[in-house]
C-alpha cells in the first residue's frame, strides 16, 4: 500500500521559510486522481489543514495561511512539497503529508509527521 | 477556534457506550458534505476510523459508528476497551473556505 515520509530541517528560524518534502512510495503520485495534503498539529492541540494539490498541480489553501503557503509537486520524484514563509513559533508542529482522492473525501492515508520546531 | 465544535473529553468505563459530537454549519456538515472519524494515539499520525459518514474502514471494529443529522454528526463506540483510549477528530469540507476543517477533537478516556 501507499506509504508517505515526510524529511526537512526539524529546525527553523523565525521570519525564514520552512520547506518540507513528502515522499510517496509504492505507488506513483501521478496515477489516479489523488489529491496531497499537509496537515499540521502544534504540540498538544488539534488538526489544522495548510493546503493541497492535485496529480494536475491546481492547489488549494487554508485562507488563514494562504499568503505564505505554496505546495508544489515533482512527478519525477514522485514527491510533493510544502514551503511556508515568514515563519513564527506559532508554527511550530508536527506536520503531515496525507492523501485524499477528493476534495469532499476522507483522508485515507497520512505519513508519520515531521516536528518543525521555530526557534532561533 | 475550529470550524467543527467537539466536547474537549468525554469518559467511560469499559464496556459502556460513549458518544462524540460534531457540530458544523450549513457551508460544511449541513451542506452534505461527508464526515469523517480519526483516532490518533499518542504520539501516532491519525487513523481513519470513519469515512462518508458512517462506513467503516476496513479492520476498524464495528463497535465504531458514526452518523450525522442536519449540522451535526455523531461518533459512538460501544463495548469501550482500553485500546480505545485515545483523540478522536471529526473532519468535513466546508465550502466558504474551499478546504477540509477539522474539528477540534476529543479525548476519550477509559475509567
Amino acid at each position: 500500500q501507499v506509504q508517505l515520509q515526510e524529511s526537512g530541517p526539524g529546525l527553523v528560524k523565525p521570519s525564514q521559510t520552512l520547506s518540507l518534502t513528502c515522499t510517496v512510495s509504492h505507488g506513483s503520485i501521478s496515477s489516479g486522481n489523488f489529491y496531497w495534503n499537509w496537515i499540521r498539529q502544534p504540540a498538544g492541540k488539534g488538526l489544522e489543514w495548510i493546503g493541497r494539490i492535485y496529480t494536475s498541480g491546481s492547489t488549494s489553501y487554508n485562507p488563514s495561511l494562504k499568503s505564505r503557503v505554496t505546495v508544489s509537486i515533482d512527478t519525477s520524484k514522485n514527491q510533493v512539497s510544502l514551503k511556508l514563509t515568514s515563519v513564527t513559533a506559532a508554527d511550530t508542529a508536527v506536520y503531515y503529508c496525507a492523501r485524499s482522492s477528493s476534495p469532499h473525501r476522507e483522508i485515507d492515508y497520512w505519513g508519520q509527521g515531521t516536528l518543525v520546531t521555530v526557534s532561533s | 477556534q475550529s470550524i467543527l465544535t467537539q466536547p474537549p473529553s468525554v469518559s467511560g468505563a469499559p464496556g459502556q457506550r460513549v458518544t462524540i459530537s460534531c457540530t458544523g454549519s450549513s457551508s460544511n456538515i449541513g451542506a452534505g458534505y461527508n464526515v469523517n472519524w480519526y483516532q490518533q494515539l499518542p504520539e501516532t499520525a491519525p487513523k481513519l476510523l470513519i469515512y462518508g459518514d458512517s462506513s467503516r474502514p476496513s479492520g476498524v471494529p464495528d463497535r465504531f459508528s458514526g452518523s450525522k443529522s442536519g449540522t451535526s454528526a455523531s461518533l459512538a463506540i460501544s463495548g469501550l476497551q482500553a485500546e480505545d483510549e485515545a483523540d478522536y477528530y471529526c473532519q468535513s469540507y466546508d465550502s466558504s473556505l474551499s478546504g477540509v476543517v477539522f474539528g477540534g477533537g476529543t479525548k476519550v478516556t477509559v475509567l
